[in-house]
């Protein structure tokens, strides 16, 4: 069965580091989504992203950070110079049609900021 | 404002009991509703949808939820749960011409006494 696959499953960085977290959404799916856990908490949307361009994104979603598809299978999210607060577990979904809204959830990568 | 409802946090239950899990929710429009479970140290799948039609879904592993459109309702029924039932459940929102994201609830952990 196809999934979504992401790297890495956990990453621990200092405050102010650079991360970039990696996502193969599933093959022929056209929409993909990150969205955030914080420990405890509910799960938030971050942005979505289709046909090359961010389609909507939240008000966490600042200018630290960034998302991309550089090759036609990656997925990544940035995040320029990380805080305390970002540590969290990211997921990527992805879909093959906006409108039924079915997502596909990849395992998730926590990041810990130090 | 768009929002979703879940009001138990945590439920523990008997094998064998009966398990209703409430959710609502807010939203502008015809929605898409969807359980997701998240069982221990995995991630988001999906449990049940509803986008059209007869208002009670069925699920996945005998799960079934009812949609009550008068009452902004979607909640979560199984019969007799199992300890492997032993999850976090969240109740998800999209609107039906929305181009992207998912709104989720804050989770209901459900814990199963063996």
């Amino acid at each position: 069965e196809p999934e979504v696959t992401q790297t890495p499953s956990h990453q621990v960085t200092q405050m102010g580091q650079e991360v970039i977290l990696r996502c193969v959404p599933i093959s022929n799916h056209l929409y993909f989504y990150w969205y955030r856990q914080i420990l405890g908490q509910k799960v938030e949307f971050l942005v979505s992203f289709y046909n090359n361009e961010i389609s909507e994104k939240s008000e966490i979603f600042d200018d630290q950070f960034s998302v991309e598809r550089p090759d036609g299978s990656n997925f990544t999210l940035k995040i320029r110079s990380t805080k305390l607060e970002d540590s969290a577990m990211y997921f990527c979904a992805s879909s093959s049609r906006s409108n039924t809204g079915e997502l596909f959830f990849g395992e998730g990568s926590r990041l810990t900021v130090l | 404002a768009q929002s979703v409802s879940q009001h138990n946090h945590h439920v523990i239950l008997s094998e064998a009991a009966s398990l209703e899990l409430g959710c609502n929710y807010s939203y502008g429009g015809t929605v898409n509703l969807f359980w997701y479970v998240q069982y221990p140290g995995q991630h988001l799948q999906l449990l049940l949808k509803y986008f059209s039609g007869d208002p009670l879904v069925k699920g996945i592993k005998g799960f079934e939820a009812e949609f009550i459109k008068s009452k902004f309702s979607f909640n979560l029924r199984k019969p007799s749960v199992q300890w492997s039932d032993t999850a976090e459940y969240f109740c998800a929102v999209n609107g039906y011409s929305s181009a992207s994201k998912i709104i989720f609830g804050s989770g209901t952990r459900l814990s199963i006494r063996p």
